[in-house]
């Protein structure tokens, strides 16, 4: 059972070009998240999607832009790499709420990501 | 006022030691709360469920206070594998996001 897996690890882009984050989960998961975590700031989200076919902006959504592509496989994309963006990312899966079950986040490896 | 903030830390504790970290949240219609541990470089990983009864898992207890907003974290007897930073996170019953509080560090030392 491999959880949550993420592609690539690492990525080094120069300013401008453009790049896209892999996700995908094979716990049968509705919701999938996509946060970056920056030293001193937390985890941010950046875009999340309660079911598929749905998506939403999370807290630090300029700049980027995501795919529900199916059940399983939920894609980040930047368009246009800028130096901001360097951060660590992460994808996380989970149930979606329902009733009084308490559900939890599984969250990928990360992908370290830095534009030059 | 970030909707939920832990104690800053860092923790320096010796090996044995009891310590608890304290967290609290704005969004009264939070209703799901964990307690996660990030290693250095690491994803964060589940170390606990928060119930409202509290709860205990071995050397960890989390308690959580619906009428002051608060949860904690409790680890005896600490061990150097504890350091990590620690998560502190809320999800409200009404949306799909979970909110995270920036994270306690902690350092057991031998």
């Amino acid at each position: 059972n491999a959880g949550v897996t993420q592609t690539p690890k690492f990525q080094v882009l120069k300013t401008g070009q453009s790049m896209t984050l892999q996700c995908a989960q094979d716990m049968n998961h509705n919701s999938m998240y996509w946060y970056r975590q920056d030293p001193g700031m937390g985890l941010r989200l950046i875009y999340y999607s309660a079911s598929e076919g749905t998506t939403d902006k999370g807290e630090v959504p300029n700049g980027y832009n995501v795919s529900r592509l199916n059940k399983r496989e939920f894609s980040l994309r930047l368009e246009s790499a800028a130096p901001s963006q360097t951060s660590v990312y992460f994808c996380a899966s989970s149930e979606a709420l329902f009733g009084g079950q308490i559900y939890e986040q599984y969250f990928g490896p990360g992908t370290r990501l830095t534009v030059t | 006022r970030k909707e939920v903030e832990q104690d800053p830390g860092p923790f320096n504790v010796p090996e044995g030691a009891t310590v608890a970290f304290n967290c609290t949240y704005s969004n009264s219609a939070s209703q799901s709360f964990f307690w996660y541990r990030q290693d250095c470089r690491k994803e964060p990983k589940l170390l606990m469920s928060v119930y409202s009864s509290g709860n205990e898992d071995g050397r960890f207890t989390a308690q959580l206070n619906r009428a002051s907003q608060y949860i904690s974290l409790l680890i005896r007897d600490s061990k150097l594998s504890d350091s990590a930073t620690y998560l502190c996170v809320s999800r409200d019953n009404y949306g799909q996001n979970f909110v995270f509080g920036p994270g306690t560090r902690l350092s057991v030392l031998p």
